[in-house]
């Protein structure tokens, strides 16, 4: 039973589209949390909800927008989808700030 | 914007052998966590420090939060094919809501 599931798993679309990605955990975690991972590797954070309320929003473009509809599902819509936006999008959930993670395995978005 | 430091940025060791890699801070953190990431998948937490001067080990691996609070080490002890990946330390300040990822440690074990 996957503790923080994301779908899809790949994703492939047209410069231009829209698409959605979404998450749910199991965990009754409090925290949920988009991490943006670069073709280097490198993680960054993108927002975070505490029980649906939005407490990190990082320099992010307005294109994304994040909606958590309760405290287990936090979903990322993605307008007008560019090259740059190419990357491995993972969710995570924490019991509460300041806790570790537990990571999603991630949404390996393509734009062409 | 504030950045941690993580070194080496990748290695390449023989099976059996100790590993050390650590991470540095220009500020103070109040959690340290160690992840490791393989190919595929998402970061796994291996450790999780929320004491300066706090040693704590899992299996081989063993982690430090430094005392100055802007440090921590992990190190791994006899390593095996299968610790090939990715390591990511991580720091929280207080009040926690923002974890900062180091750029990570890729490890490479021969057997």
């Amino acid at each position: 039973d996957t503790a923080v599931s994301q779908t899809p798993k790949y994703l492939v679309t047209q410069m231009g589209n829209d698409k959605s990605i979404k998450c749910e955990q199991n965990l009754g975690h409090d925290t949920m949390y988009w991490y943006k991972q670069d073709s280097k590797k490198f993680l960054k954070i993108m927002f975070s909800y505490n029980n649906k309320e939005l407490i990190i929003n990082e320099t992010v473009p307005n294109r994304f927008s994040p909606k958590s509809p309760d405290k287990a599902h936090l979903n990322l819509h993605i307008n007008s989808l560019e090259l740059g936006d190419s990357a491995v999008y993972f969710c995570a959930s924490s019991l509460r700030t300041g806790q570790g993670y537990t990571f999603g395995s991630g949404t390996r978005l393509t734009v062409v | 914007g504030q950045q941690l430091n993580q070194s080496p940025q990748s290695m390449f060791i023989q099976e059996g052998e100790d590993v050390s890699m650590n991470c540095t801070s220009s500020s103070i953190f109040n959690t340290w966590l160690w992840y490791k990431q393989d190919p595929g998948e998402g970061p796994v937490l291996l450790i999780a420090l929320y004491k300066a001067g706090e040693l704590t080990s899992n299996g081989r691996l063993t982690a430090q939060f430094g005392i100055t609070r802007k440090d921590s080490f992990l190190n791994i002890s006899a390593s095996i094919p299968s610790d090939v990946g990715i390591y990511f330390c991580a720091g929280q300040e207080a009040g926690g809501f923002k974890t900062i990822f180091g750029a990570g440690t890729r490890l490479f074990v021969k057997a």
